[in-house]
């Protein structure tokens, strides 16, 4: 059975700290696909990676990376040098074919960036 | 363009009306979803709509009423709603090939009375 571990439900930071957010997924599948979204105050989910199982490479977009281990079933995001804009919720989702693509999410990580 | 956009942006209605959420993409992706999402928790499959078909249905009770008339567009058809059906509704796209990210939209979030 699919699932997506987000320990950490809120983690607050200084303007300019860099910030981990977990993920942990479980699946038994083979094949299957990893996401972020971030969802800020006004509720729009916002796509911001998406990884395939096949595919480690570790992957840096600006200030953010991402470092898929599948060793330990984990999808981390790091946001290098916050800012406040940065404030959101982070979803991890995992999406995996169980007679249909289904994805399911993660509960979810506050992060609040303080100026 | 990565636009899905959803209309109301709010809707409140008492226990015994019938509304409709809609729903439209030009991105020519030929999966729909509509998904729940309640406060401080993760979005929730409810429908998957796959080249105009109702292709996953989450055991969703039957006073959601899902529609597909067309490639771009999706509806959710609502009547006698609870008011724990109060909630943010999102609507996303998708290529049908499996494990294509999902484009959402802004949701409309529903109050019922």
């Amino acid at each position: 059975a699919q699932k997506v571990t987000q320990a950490q439900t809120e983690i607050s930071v200084v303007e300019k700290e860099d910030v981990t957010l977990d993920c942990v997924y479980e699946t038994r599948d083979t094949t299957y696909y990893l996401f972020w979204y971030k969802q800020p105050p006004s509720g729009e989910l916002v796509f911001l990676i998406r990884r395939n199982s096949f595919d480690e490479q570790n992957e840096i977009s600006g200030r953010y990376s991402w470092n898929f281990q599948k060793s330990t079933s984990s999808f981390n995001f790091t946001i290098t040098a916050s800012q406040v804009v940065d404030s959101a919720v982070y979803f991890c989702a995992l999406s995996e074919y169980t007679g249909g693509f289904k994805t399911i999410f993660g509960a979810g990580t506050r992060l609040f960036v303080k100026a | 363009d990565t636009e899905v956009t959803q209309t109301p942006k709010h809707l409140v209605m008492g226990m015994t009306n019938k509304k409709s959420l809609k729903c439209e993409q030009h991105m020519g992706h030929r999966a729909m979803y509509w998904y729940k999402q309640k406060a401080k928790k993760p979005p929730e499959l409810m429908f998957v709509y796959s080249y105009e078909k109702l292709s996953i249905n989450e055991s969703v009770p039957s006073r959601f009423s899902p529609e597909c008339p067309n490639s771009s567009l999706l509806n959710l058809h609502l009547h006698a709603l609870q008011p724990e059906d109060s909630a943010l509704y999102l609507c996303a796209s998708s290529h049908p090939r499996g494990g294509d990210t999902q484009y959402f939209g802004p949701g409309t979030r529903l109050t019922v009375l």
